[in-house]
């Protein structure tokens, strides 16, 4: 079945470090592919998208793009900020077929001042 | 500002008890969904629905039963609850409707009830 993996964590950096946090997936056809972030005590929130191969989602200063050759989904962010500490989940849903999304473990991000 | 709303925050209860837990969206959404969260196991859905009184099983419904009588709202009800269901409870919803051609499928959240049963 569909599945996303996502690095474990958590992951420690200071303030204006570079991110990465790597997320493969494995899928029939072409699903849609998300990253969501939680902060704390709140619900998950869409941060950026993706909906065909070699698509760039971007926001907030966040990247990823839609590798299909490598089924991968890496989130970047060139520097990061106190205010990016938060839970991020890597998530596909398949574009045919249904409405079910598929969530990684998520990744806690720490980030130091 | 669109919005997914949660009866409770917090809720405590005693093992046996009978829960109810409320999700209510404003977006005119066909599909609403219930997971839980769990440390280390990411969010796993219990049951979703694509239409007023459907209703779809997800990876983990034992324990639970949902309903949907109206489309804005969709309960989740633990029939007689236990300490395995102490975890934070996670309402969404989301629209059947096409973005540049392909489905939106991006999940609007509820800010979660944290469920403890003693």
């Amino acid at each position: 079945g569909d599945s996303v993996t996502q690095m474990e964590g958590p992951v420690t950096l200071s303030e204006e470090a570079f991110l990465t946090i790597n997320c493969t997936y494995t899928a029939t056809g072409y699903p849609s592919l998300f990253w969501y972030v939680q902060y704390p005590g709140e619900g998950l929130q869409l941060l950026l998208k993706a909906t065909k191969a070699d698509d760039k989602g971007s926001n907030k200063g966040f990247e990823a793009t839609y590798r299909k050759e490598t089924t991968s989904f890496h989130l970047e962010k060139g520097s990061v900020q106190v205010s990016d500490s938060a839970v991020y989940f890597c998530a596909l849903t398949r574009n045919t077929g249904g409405f079910k999304t598929i969530f990684g473990a998520g990744t806690r991000l720490f980030v130091k001042a | 500002d669109v919005k997914v709303t949660q009866s409770s925050r917090y809720l405590v209860k005693r093992t046996g008890e009978k829960v109810f837990l409320e999700c209510v969206q404003d977006m005119d959404h066909e599909n609403m969904f219930w997971y839980r969260q769990d440390p280390g196991l990411g969010l796993r859905l219990i049951y979703f629905s694509y239409d007023v009184k459907m209703k779809e099983k997800g990876d983990i419904p034992e324990g639970y039963s949902v309903s949907r009588e109206k489309k804005e709202r969709f309960s989740l009800i633990l029939e007689s609850a236990s300490t395995n269901q102490t975890s934070m409870y996670l309402c969404a919803s989301s629209s059947s409707g096409l973005a540049g051609g392909v489905p939106n499928n991006e999940q609007f959240f509820g800010p979660g009830t944290r469920l403890t049963v003693l």
